[in-house]
């Protein structure tokens, strides 16, 4: 077991450039979240999957952000035109069910110069 | 709407001495209740949950959660900390009726000198 990996690790893009985030959820678990990580803001819920269906995007800013869990192994976040103040630690992390413990990734850093 | 403070940004101890960090909670139902460890540099890592029963959980490396209705209280301690602890450590709540969307504290931060 694996556990949740992420790619990239790193990830500098130039403002107004797209950055595409891939998660690869651990085998059998339902529920797939994303969340934003800064030393400002702390710990940002995102977006949550189960089943690979959409729960709650609530924290997905409106424009420019977006999620999709195509398959059981993989989900992605996909941010166009990124700006300095996407700058953070994207993280995610699976779970067996919505409300069991959750296994996170490393999470992936993505600078925006 | 559930909510969740941990009141100290930052604590910091010796080796050996024992901790208590703050976790208090807000929602009018069923809860779930969860402890993450997260060291630098790493995403987080579980530690224990409560949701029914005994109201103190057993964690990993000697961490135990205590849950209280009353005071609507979390609260993690560890007898004898070692320098190996020091992390940053999230209290979570989730809930059957919010679609167990998570909703983290803003962490806090334990410095353990050795």
């Amino acid at each position: 077991n694996a556990g949740v990996i992420q790619t990239p690790r790193h990830k500098v893009t130039g403002k107004g450039q797209e950055a595409t985030l891939w998660c690869e959820p651990i085998s059998g678990h339902s529920a797939v979240f994303w969340y934003r990580q800064t030393i400002v803001q702390g710990l940002e819920f995102l977006t949550y999957f189960r089943n690979q269906a959409p729960i709650d995007d609530s924290g997905m800013p409106k424009e420019r952000f977006s999620a999709q869990m195509p398959n059981q192994s993989h989900s992605t976040l996909k941010i166009q035109s990124t700006q300095p103040q996407d700058s953070a630690v994207y993280l995610c992390a699976s779970s067996l069910e919505g409300y069991a413990e959750q296994f996170f990734g490393p999470g992936t850093r993505l600078t925006v110069l | 709407t559930q909510t969740v403070s941990q009141s100290d940004a930052h604590v910091t101890v010796f080796e050996g001495d024992s901790v208590e960090l703050r976790c208090n909670y807000s929602y009018g139902g069923s809860i779930y209740l969860s402890w993450y460890i997260q060291h630098h540099g790493h995403g987080l890592q579980f530690l224990l949950k409560y949701y029914s029963g005994n109201p103190v959980v057993q964690g990993v490396n000697g961490f135990e959660a205590e849950f209280s209705k009353s005071d609507s209280s979390f609260h993690l301690r560890k007898a004898s900390v070692h320098w190996s602890d020091s992390a940053v450590y999230f209290c979570a709540v989730s809930a059957p009726g919010g679609n167990y969307k998570p909703t983290f504290g803003k962490g806090t931060s334990l410095v353990v000198h050795p």
